[in-house]
């Protein structure tokens, strides 16, 4: 199985700041990684589909890369609502699986 | 719009099965598959296994043997079953829409919260 090890496992930041959050493939995934987003309620959303590209409808400040092995999500100015919970997915090869998330608290 | 909306129980007693059905709208059951996914406190998130549009699954090896989906294209509804629960399988069950191959779980379910106990 692909291991997602995701980081930081929690993320204090500010309104306003740009933050960053990776996850890095045990294996080869090429672009086959999404990022989710979980808000208190349980409510899951798709933010980022094969790496890089937006969602219709998410907010322009959210952005994918990829260097190597390493998947990055990045918030470019953090808003009140962005203070939730975070997962990758690799949908490489089966079984697919999930890094173990990050919780962005408001500092 | 898409939406799928989950039904099931939230308590099951030990060596029970677990049966949640997922009715979808929004969409046809016979051109996007669904997927099954749970979140537990010790092990995140889990994918559990697919069914595709055609009616073939796919599952998780480790849960092979105890899974089955299963759908009902007329009524919109995918049907999870899981047999033998034990106290481990207590989590947050969810049905996701496969909307293409950049698109695994593009729609979510609300999830069901399950707890396994006598």
């Amino acid at each position: 199985d692909i291991q997602m090890t995701q980081s930081p496992s929690s993320l204090s930041a500010s309104l306003g700041e740009r933050v960053s959050l990776t996850c890095r493939a045990s294996q080869d995934i090429g672009s086959s990684l999404n990022w989710l987003q979980q808000e208190p309620d349980g409510t899951i959303k798709h933010l980022i589909y094969a790496t890089s590209s937006l969602v219709s409808g998410v907010p322009k400040r959210f952005s994918g890369s990829r260097s190597g092995s390493d998947y990055s999500l990045t918030i470019s100015s953090l808003e009140s609502e962005d203070f939730v919970d975070y997962y990758c997915l690799q949908y490489a090869s089966s079984p697919l699986t999930f890094g173990a998330g990050t919780k962005l608290e408001l500092k | 719009q898409v939406q799928l909306k989950q039904s099931g129980p939230g308590l099951v007693q030990p060596s029970q099965s677990l049966s949640i059905t997922c009715t979808v709208s929004g969409f046809s059951l016979t051109n996007y598959g669904v997927h099954w996914v749970r979140q537990s406190p010790g092990k995140g998130l889990e994918w559990l296994g697919v069914i595709w549009s055609g009616g073939s699954t796919d599952y998780n090896a480790v849960f092979i043997s105890r899974l089955s989906i299963s759908k009902d294209n007329s009524k919109s509804q995918v049907f999870f079953k899981m047999n033998s629960l034990q106290d481990n399988d207590t989590a947050i069950y969810y049905c996701a829409r496969w909307g293409g191959y950049y698109y695994p779980m593009d729609y979510w379910g609300q999830g069901t919260s399950v707890t396994v106990s006598s």
